[in-house]
């Protein structure tokens, strides 16, 4: 079945240092990739998604391109701040008669100290 | 403001009680999902609805029911026959309209605690 594989954390980074966190997907067919960001005791929200393959999503500074070849989708930002503390979840979804499930990674903690 | 509200954000339950958790949405979006989180693990999907009326199982349904008798509400009940029912749980919703993607917006969650 499909599936989204991240990389373990946590990520330990100082301020203004450079992220990547891995995600890799198996699917059959071509799903949509995404990043959701969840803060300390609060919901997911949707960082950036990528719809089709060489699509690069972005937002707030973070990037990530839908490499099929790689069957990969990793995150990167330049520059992190203390504020991007959190869990980073990588997913993919499917259509099926309207209906759309997600399937997550197990998320990847950052921690970015001063 | 638009968005979705769960209630309570902590909840405590002693073995064998029944409790239901509260979704409520004024996005007008027809499909509505329950997550259940765990430590170090992604999201699963517990049960969703895509129209009043209507719900279908998810990957990990079991002592779980739901009901969907209005647009804007998903509650979720946790039955005494979920064996581990310790977790952060997540209600999203969706909305289906045909023009461009339309993602999922995430309730804040409520974590409940079994006694």
């Amino acid at each position: 079945g499909n599936s989204v594989t991240q990389m373990e954390g946590p990520v330990t980074l100082s301020e203004e240092a450079f992220l990547t966190i891995n995600c890799t997907y198996t699917a059959t067919g071509y799903p949509s990739l995404f990043w959701y960001v969840q803060y300390p005791g609060e919901g997911l929200q949707l960082l950036l998604k990528a719809t089709k393959a060489d699509d690069k999503g972005s937002n707030k500074g973070f990037e990530a391109t839908y490499r099929k070849e790689t069957t990969s989708f990793h995150l990167e930002k330049g520059s992190v701040q203390v504020s991007d503390s959190a869990v980073y979840f990588c997913a993919q979804s499917s259509m099926n008669t309207g209906f759309q499930k997600l399937v997550f990674g197990t998320g990847t903690r950052l921690l970015v100290s001063p | 403001d638009g968005g979705i509200t769960q209630s309570p954000k902590y909840l405590f339950r002693k073995e064998g009680q029944n409790v239901t958790l509260s979704c409520e949405q004024n996005l007008n979006h027809d499909a509505m999902y329950w997550y259940r989180q765990d430590p170090g693990q992604g999201l699963r999907l517990i049960y969703y609805s895509q129209i009043v009326n209507d719900f279908q199982k998810g990957d990990i349904a079991e002592g779980y029911s739901v009901s969907r008798e209005k647009k804007e509400s998903f509650p979720l009940t946790v039955t005494s026959a979920q064996k581990n029912p310790t977790a952060f749980y997540l209600c999203a919703s969706r909305g289906m309209g045909t023009l461009g993607y339309n993602e999922q917006f995430f309730g804040p969650g409520t974590r409940l605690t079994v006694l």
